[in-house]
């Protein structure tokens, strides 16, 4: 496997569910990322890990729970979400998070339909 | 409020013409600037950047322009290929805080035969 992996691809839940996104990166990053994006809305970041420190939190409900035991994984646990939660969630990483020129890699992103 | 404005949601171009994709921005402070594309059912890759000190870029057949005055940058791609029908994302970020992308909703463009 090389590159950015996230499973499941696809998700449907129900409002009472738990259910965890995984991300895992073959890239020797430092830093790793969670994104929504909405329909017809820009990415939007959710979190920011590196060296599996939490560094940005964007204002996120509690209800999305990120986890990052190490530098190649990552976890987005959800519970109690709201419909208004479906939509495509997307991890990148990057080497580290302090130049501009860190080019962030994303991997496939998850579907995620919340009924 | 929308930091990154791609105006245009589609554009369609023929095989071998030059495409024009645009993006405006209204924060000042963004001084590096990201296109990424993307192809469905995966992640958008890293097309091309550029820093506020320059005003072009170009790498093969893309080159972004910066014009910093109107908060406005774009992709040129040419000759435009096939292969290039894809959703294209703007991308802004400010030096300390490289990591906070903040993203454009896309242009998505097809390159007919």
């Amino acid at each position: 496997e090389t590159g950015v992996t996230q499973t499941p691809r696809h998700l449907v839940m129900g409002m009472t569910n738990k259910k965890s996104l995984k991300c895992e990166q073959h890239l020797g990053h430092n830093a790793m990322y969670w994104y929504k994006q909405s329909a017809k809305k820009p990415l939007e970041l959710m979190f920011v890990y590196n060296f599996k420190e939490q560094t940005e939190n964007n204002s996120v409900p509690s209800r999305f729970s990120p986890e990052c035991p190490n530098s190649s994984h990552l976890f987005l646990h959800l519970h109690t979400l709201q419909p208004e939660d479906s939509a495509l969630y997307l991890c990148a990483s990057s080497q580290n998070t302090g130049a501009a020129a860190d080019t962030q890699y994303f991997g496939p992103g998850t579907r995620l339909t919340v009924l | 409020d929308q930091q990154v404005k791609q105006n245009s949601p589609s554009l369609s171009v023929q095989e071998g013409r030059i495409s024009i994709l645009n993006c405006d921005y209204t924060n000042s402070m963004f001084d590096y600037f990201l296109w990424y594309k993307k192809y469905p059912a995966e992640g958008p890759t890293f097309l091309i950047s550029i820093s506020s000190i320059k005003d072009k870029n170009e790498d093969g057949r893309f080159t972004v322009f910066l014009n910093k005055s109107a908060k406005h940058l774009s992709l040129h791609i040419v000759p435009s290929q096939p292969g290039d029908s894809a959703v294209y994302f703007c991308a802004a970020s400010i030096t300390g805080t490289a990591s906070k992308l903040t993203f454009g909703t896309g242009t998505r463009l097809q390159v007919m035969l």
